[in-house]
């Protein structure tokens, strides 16, 4: 138990459709992460928020789009997927944004059909 | 954002020290190294964190020499079930240095024999 919980663990999506992945931490963590981790592929981190505030976006596609209503909890809105989107979406929480190390949750296996 | 390169895998047996060497060249002055171990379908976990010389936890010790441009992960009689990805990230600031992305590489993968 890492403290931090994505649901779904899996799901299946066609192209046109719209999902959302959830992430909770019961951590009290200040900032939270989306990475993808697509096969035989690193670790690509996706958003950063900070007290609920976006402070990162590397150069994410907008048919993701992510959510941060309080400092606990983490959206990632999808819709209009493409197949190459098929991944392992992580989530990932720390105390604060300065370096301190990440929390990560189990994943949701992702795939577009 | 500093770059990192590791040995794409790594063989041993049980009851063996591993040592895993991850070059960093490009680390800046308040970069940390920070070593994770991700098990197949899980995310990766938090290891052991360190900025110069040594660090030591209960499951592992972070070797780091002056010049920082390296760091070696070392793992004590190692069991099977340390079979896993590990990953060594640089280019995590401090406070006040504005610098704040986590760059995983492609990591090391260990397999661990009886």
């Amino acid at each position: 138990e890492t403290g931090v919980t994505q649901t779904p663990r899996h799901l299946v999506m066609g192209m046109t459709n719209k999902k959302s992945l959830k992430c909770e931490q019961h951590l009290g963590h200040n900032a939270m992460y989306w990475y993808k981790q697509s096969a035989k592929k690193p670790l690509e981190l996706m958003f950063v928020y900070s007290l609920e505030e976006r402070v990162e976006n590397n150069s994410v596609p907008s048919r993701f789009s992510p959510e941060c209503p309080n400092s606990s909890h983490l959206f990632l809105h999808l819709h209009t997927l493409q197949p190459e989107d098929s991944a392992l979406y992580l989530c990932a929480s720390s105390q604060d944004n300065r370096g301190e190390p990440q929390h990560f949750g189990d994943g949701t296996r992702l795939s577009i059909l | 954002l500093a770059k990192t390169t590791q040995p794409i895998s790594m063989d041993s047996y049980e009851g063996q020290e591993v040592n895993i060497t991850c070059s960093h060249n490009n680390i800046a002055t308040n970069d940390y190294i920070t070593w994770y171990q991700q098990f197949p379908s899980q995310g990766p976990r938090f290891i052991i964190q360190g900025y110069k010389t040594k660090v030591t936890n209960e499951v592992a010790s972070l070797f780091i020499p002056a010049d920082r441009k390296s760091s070696t992960l070392s793992l004590p009689r190692v069991s099977l079930s340390d079979t896993a990805v590990y990953y060594c990230l640089v280019g995590v600031g401090g406070p006040d240095t504005g610098r704040r992305a986590l760059t995983f590489g492609s990591g090391t993968r260990l397999q661990v024999q009886p």
